[in-house]
């Protein structure tokens, strides 16, 4: 089956500190790619995707890279902020398949 | 703001009642998505309509049931409640009928305590 695996939380930062946040995935396919960041009591929001191996999504700071080779979309931030604080979801989904597979998040919390 | 709406924020029921989630999708968007979040089973995804139509099928259960109308808001129904159904409901929507690269806007879901 299809499925995202993520590391475990909570990752807890200092500010500025670089941030990775692993995830790989199984699929059968060939998977389109996604992180979703939620911020406390609010619903997920598109944070970046990457569509064909090879590409490297990025928002607000942000980059992912499709890694076909790994299966894995690890999410990268160079400076984090105290207000990145939140939970970060990687999911996946496939041609033809219209829902997304999530992973089960990690939380991260930066101090300041 | 995402502009999906879902009501009520929060729901407190007790075991065998039945409740529904209302969710109103972005101006424009066709499909609605629900999804349930809980700290054991992580977001998993459990019904999606497109126009009206039930386009695709994930972990829902029978006691659970879904429906779009004509506006395009879409309900969830829960009936006979136990208490592991105490979890966080998420409404989503997109525009077409769930291309794999699509973006999906979720609201700010639905919280329900079954005591």
């Amino acid at each position: 089956g299809n499925s995202v695996t993520q590391m475990e939380g909570p990752v807890t930062l200092s500010e500025e500190a670089f941030l990775t946040i692993n995830c790989t995935y199984t699929a059968t396919g060939y998977p389109s790619l996604f992180w979703y960041v939620q911020y406390p009591g609010e619903g997920l929001q598109l944070l970046l995707k990457a569509t064909k191996a090879d590409d490297k999504g990025s928002n607000k700071g942000f980059e992912a890279t499709y890694r076909k080779e790994t299966t894995s979309f690890h999410l990268e931030k160079g400076s984090v902020q105290v207000s990145d604080s939140a939970v970060y979801f990687c999911a996946l989904a496939l041609t033809g398949r219209r829902a997304l597979t999530f992973g089960s998040g990690t939380r991260l919390q930066v101090q300041p | 703001d995402s502009g999906v709406t879902q009501t009520p924020k929060h729901l407190i029921t007790a075991t065998g009642q039945r409740v529904t989630l209302r969710c109103s999708p972005r101006s424009g968007d066709l499909s609605v998505y629900w999804y349930q979040q809980s700290l054991d089973q992580g977001l998993q995804f459990l019904i999606q309509y497109y126009n009206g139509e039930e386009r695709a099928k994930g972990n829902i259960l029978e006691r659970f049931s879904a429906q779009q109308f004509p506006d395009l808001h879409s309900e969830l129904n829960l009936s006979s409640l136990e208490l592991g159904d105490s979890a966080l409901y998420f409404c989503a929507s997109s525009v077409a009928q769930g291309e794999s690269n699509e973006k999906l806007f979720f609201g700010s879901g639905t919280q329900l305590s079954v005591l």
